[in-house]
């Protein structure tokens, strides 16, 4: 069965740069989630779309931004990158905004140098 | 506002032991509860679920029973091998209305042969 896409797997990038994670969600599902997962850590919700609108918002700092697209991809932009951003980054996605189960990805490892 | 707690570990079990992570969760509403699982290097899996009281969700031989009266969820196996080895983590959704998942801090499986 068709899973969650996530690119790239792995980025490494320097402190102030930009970074771009894609997710690609299964067939048919409208409904995107991004969490961050620190070193040691749970994963912690980031932001979530659905049908193109955001629809929830958690603890993503404001240099972070995200969108979905009308195909219900979705990317999350990351800039002013700083060492502490440096985690494993999921998508996850549901086939409605209150589908009780989310599909995650394998996630994007970012590591900010 | 909505909480998991799991039992810490690290846990250490020799092989054919049997497994016991505990879990208990606060939520407002009547959540949907789950334990996902993350292989060493890899992304959550959802290993389980159950979307009300007194239901059982099981796969792979491991299951756990929504326990309302103690708002628990605790995960078990009978029989561990060691590609059980991982972190599991206990899950909750609200039925608010709010999308995200809650993640307790996850229990770290070692299993030796």
């Amino acid at each position: 069965a068709a899973g969650v896409i996530q690119s790239p797997r792995h980025l490494i990038k320097e402190k102030r740069e930009t970074a771009t994670l894609k997710c690609y969600p299964i067939p048919r599902h409208d409904t995107v989630y991004w969490y961050q997962q620190g070193p040691g850590q749970d994963p912690q919700f980031l932001i979530s779309f659905y049908e193109k609108m955001q629809s929830d918002k958690g603890s993503i700092p404001d240099r972070f931004s995200a969108q979905q697209f009308s195909d219900y991809h979705s990317e999350l932009n990351m800039s002013s990158l700083e060492l502490g951003d440096s985690a494993l980054y999921f998508c996850a996605s549901s086939a409605r905004r209150n589908a009780e189960t989310q599909y995650f990805g394998p996630g994007t490892r970012l590591l900010v140098l | 506002g909505d909480s998991v707690t799991q039992m810490e570990g690290p846990v250490t079990l020799s092989e054919e032991a049997f497994l016991t992570i505990n879990c208990t969760y606060t939520a407002t509403g009547y959540p949907s509860l789950f334990w996902y699982v993350q292989y060493p290097g890899e992304g959550l899996q959802l290993l389980l679920k159950a979307t009300k009281a007194d239901d059982k969700g099981s796969n792979k031989g491991f299951e756990a029973t929504y326990r309302k009266e103690t708002t628990s969820f605790h995960l078990e196996k009978g029989s561990v091998q060691v590609s059980d080895s991982a972190v599991y983590f206990c899950a909750l959704r609200d039925s608010g209305g709010y999308q995200k998942v809650t993640f307790g801090t996850g229990t770290k499986l070692q299993v030796i042969p």
